[in-house]
């Protein structure tokens, strides 16, 4: 069964320095999230891609947040300098154009765990 | 306030139990309420999905939104240890509108 890739799974940094999170989608579908989750919370929306294009952006931190999709495809997520409130879960998620079960179905990642110290 | 709201539990019940787990919201706009299960350390699955009002079952699982009381629930008969996990309701809107989670809820199926 198709899945969506993440890597790291699991990274411990320090403040201030640099991280990236990549994801590669299920094979075919046009739109991928990047979402945030907290211990004790629920995923929130950091972006969303269809295809290359950015269509939805507004929680991210610009400041420090990056994410870029170039080819469509497969997606890499940066933050730059981390910050301590950075700690959670960085879920990637991917849905086809239309769905044959819901429209907008999310299928996940397992996810990528950060600890900022 | 949040769009969606939650209770975290914990909620820790035996097996074989009745589960209910719930949901408010705000947003009057919501048509697609779904649920997905979050297993320890693992991303989310879709477990049901609702579009507009009603009631849908599936197996062990009954899935209810009541869009004028603005509340969905979840059932879960004969609960089974291997259904112990986080519950998270979602919500959107048609067309490409996010998806809104709420916070989880923790359950424990004890043997």
């Amino acid at each position: 069964e198709a899945e969506v890739a993440q890597s790291p799974r699991y990274k411990i940094t320090e403040k201030s320095q640099a991280v990236a999170f990549w994801c590669d989608p299920i094979s075919g579908h046009a739109t991928l999230y990047w979402y945030r989750q907290i211990l004790g919370q629920g995923p929130e929306l950091l972006v969303q891609f269809q295809d290359e294009s950015v269509v939805d952006d507004s929680q991210l931190p610009k400041d420090r947040f990056s994410a870029e999709r170039l080819k469509g495809v497969d997606s890499t997520l940066k933050i730059q300098p981390a910050e301590l409130g950075d700690s959670a879960m960085y879920l990637c998620a991917s849905s086809p154009w239309t769905s044959g079960r819901v429209a907008g179905e999310l299928f996940f990642g397992e996810g990528s765990r950060l600890t900022v110290l | 306030q949040k769009e969606v709201e939650q209770d975290p539990g914990p909620l820790s019940v035996p097996e074989g139990a009745i589960v209910s787990l719930n949901c408010t919201y705000s947003n009057s706009a919501f048509q697609y309420f779904m649920w997905y299960r979050q297993y320890s350390r693992k991303g989310p699955e879709l477990l049901m999905y609702t579009y507009s009002s009603g009631n849908k079952e599936d197996g062990r699982f009954t899935a209810q939104v009541d869009k004028s009381s603005k509340y969905i629930s979840l059932f879960i008969r004969d609960s089974q240890p291997s259904d112990s996990a986080t519950y998270l309701c979602a919500m959107k809107r048609t067309g490409g509108f996010k998806t809104i989670f709420g916070a989880g809820t923790r359950l424990f199926v004890k043997a």
